[in-house]
């Protein structure tokens, strides 16, 4: 079935380096949206992306959707401990009888070293 | 003020037992789901119900059955456990089409088989 792909896995950096995450689709994605797991946590929405090229910003993170809708990206600049967490792109996919569901990459693990 | 609400937060039982986790949302959302969070962090959706449409993913055993009693609740019954089912069992909810609005996910149900 579609999948939406996520990498990388894992993150390593030092606190105040640059972090960034990617989406990518097969088959082109009416909208995307990020969560944040922190440790322990549960899934919290970012943000969503819908319209081609879109760029949104918060704080020191950007989002960005890709011009054919079939990839995202998410960047942290200077990074800090408070970023600690998993990071998922989610998008819908086609699941039959005319029904889509959300589904989730595989994540990016971030880790922040003080 | 919680709104996506789950319990138990940890179920510890053995091989073989029928358990219940109970969920409940205050943002009077219209869909709810069931998603299963295993060891690795992956996020998959198990069910997504209104109260019109239960739509279930095609890996899921047929061990699991959500039960709706009003658009508030959505439980989650398993029925002969199996040592496969140790994971993270996160509820969640939105209002109206699955794929383009953002999830509201509850502290997810630790469970461990014995």
């Amino acid at each position: 079935g579609q999948q939406v792909m996520q990498i990388p896995q894992y993150q390593h950096v030092q606190e105040g380096e640059d972090f960034t995450t990617y989406c990518n689709s097969s088959t082109t994605l009416s909208n995307i949206q990020w969560y944040k797991q922190r440790p322990g946590g549960h899934p919290v929405f970012l943000i969503q992306l819908v319209k081609s090229g879109e760029v949104k910003k918060q704080k020191r993170l950007t989002f960005q959707f890709g011009e054919a809708k079939k990839n995202s990206s998410l960047h942290i600049t200077a990074t800090q401990t408070t970023d600690v967490g998993t990071y998922f792109c989610a998008g819908p996919a086609y699941s039959g009888a005319g029904s889509y569901q959300l589904t989730f990459g595989k994540g990016t693990k971030l880790s922040v070293i003080p | 003020d919680t709104a996506v609400s789950q319990t138990p937060k940890y179920l510890v039982t053995q091989m073989g037992n029928d358990k219940s986790i109970k969920c409940e949302q205050n943002l009077g959302h219209d869909t709810m789901y069931w998603y299963k969070q295993d060891s690795k962090k992956f996020l998959k959706i198990m069910f997504s119900y209104n109260n019109k449409e239960l739509i279930i993913n095609e890996t899921v055993p047929n061990r699991f059955s959500p039960k709706s009693p009003d658009k508030a609740h959505l439980n989650l019954h398993i029925n002969s456990l199996e040592l496969g089912d140790s994971a993270v069992y996160f509820c969640a909810s939105s209002q109206g089409g699955i794929s383009n609005q953002p999830q509201h996910f509850g502290d997810g149900t630790r469970l461990s088989i014995l």
